[in-house]
C-alpha cells in the first residue's frame, strides 16, 4: 500500500528557509503529480503548487510564486518543498498529496502525507 | 480564485443522527468536487469526488449531491469516528481551493 512518509517538524528562525521532503513508499512514483498544502493553526487548507516528477515540471499557486520551491528526486521516490523568507505566519503544517492519477489540473488528492509542523519563531 | 463557503461552520449533533453539510462555490465548478474528513490530530481523508463518488473505503453512509449552486454532503447515521471536520475543494477551476471547513462535533 502506498504511503507518503513527510520528515519531522522543524523550529525556525524569521528570515530563513526550510525544506520538507515526502517518501513515497509501496507503490510506483513516477507516474504521479504531487502536490504541496499548507494548513495554518486552525485554519482551512490552502494549496501551494505541486510538482510532476517525471519531467522535474513545477507549478505554483500564484500567493506562493516565489516564496516556494518544489522539486523531487524520482532516484528515491521523494518530492520535497522549500519554503524561503520564513515569517511568522508561515507556522503551519504542511502536507504533501498525491493528485489522483488522470484527473489532469486541477486535480483532488486520493492520498496524504502525514503532515510536517513548521513553526517560525524569534 | 473560485471561493467556496461552507455552512454551518459548527454542525452540534447526537450519534446516530443525520448530518448535512453545504459547501457554495463562487463561481461554476462542473462536478469537480471533493470531500474530504480530517479527524483530530490526522491528515485529511478523500471521501467523495466527482461530486458524489464514493472514494474506496468511504461508507456508503456518506452521500453527496447538488442543489442548485451548492454541494451537499450527508451523513445518514453519525458513528462516532464521524465526528471531525469536513472541507469540501474544488478542481473545476485553477489554482484547486479548499472551503473553510465545518466541524461535526458531538452534542
Amino acid at each position: 500500500q502506498v504511503q507518503l512518509q513527510q520528515s519531522g517538524g522543524e523550529v525556525k528562525k524569521p528570515g530563513s528557509s526550510v525544506k520538507v521532503s515526502c517518501k513515497a513508499s509501496g507503490g510506483p512514483f513516477d507516474n504521479y503529480i504531487f502536490s504541496w498544502v499548507r494548513q495554518a493553526p486552525g485554519q482551512g487548507l490552502e494549496w501551494m503548487g505541486r510538482i510532476i516528477p517525471i519531467v522535474n515540471m513545477a507549478n505554483y499557486a500564484q500567493k506562493f510564486q516565489g516564496k516556494v520551491t518544489i522539486t523531487a528526486d524520482t532516484s528515491t521516490s521523494t518530492v520535497y518543498m522549500e519554503l524561503h523568507g520564513l515569517r511568522s505566519d508561515d507556522t503551519a503544517v504542511y502536507y504533501c498529496a498525491r493528485d489522483r492519477d488522470g484527473t489532469g489540473f486541477p486535480a483532488f488528492f486520493d492520498l496524504w502525507g502525514q503532515g510536517t509542523h513548521i513553526t517560525v519563531s524569534s | 480564485e473560485v471561493v467556496l463557503t461552507q455552512s454551518p461552520g459548527t454542525l452540534s449533533l447526537s450519534p446516530g443522527d443525520r448530518a448535512t453539510l453545504s459547501c457554495g462555490a463562487s463561481q461554476g465548478v462542473g462536478t469537480y468536487l471533493a470531500w474530504y474528513q480530517q479527524r483530530p490530530g490526522q491528515s485529511p481523508r478523500l471521501l467523495i469526488f466527482d461530486e458524489y463518488k464514493r472514494d474506496t473505503g468511504t461508507p456508503d453512509r456518506f452521500s453527496a449531491t447538488r442543489s442548485g449552486t451548492d454541494f451537499i454532503l450527508t451523513i445518514s447515521r453519525l458513528e462516532p469516528e464521524d465526528f471531525a471536520v469536513y472541507y469540501c475543494q474544488q478542481y473545476g477551476n485553477s489554482p484547486p481551493t479548499f472551503g473553510q471547513g465545518t466541524k461535526v462535533e458531538i452534542k
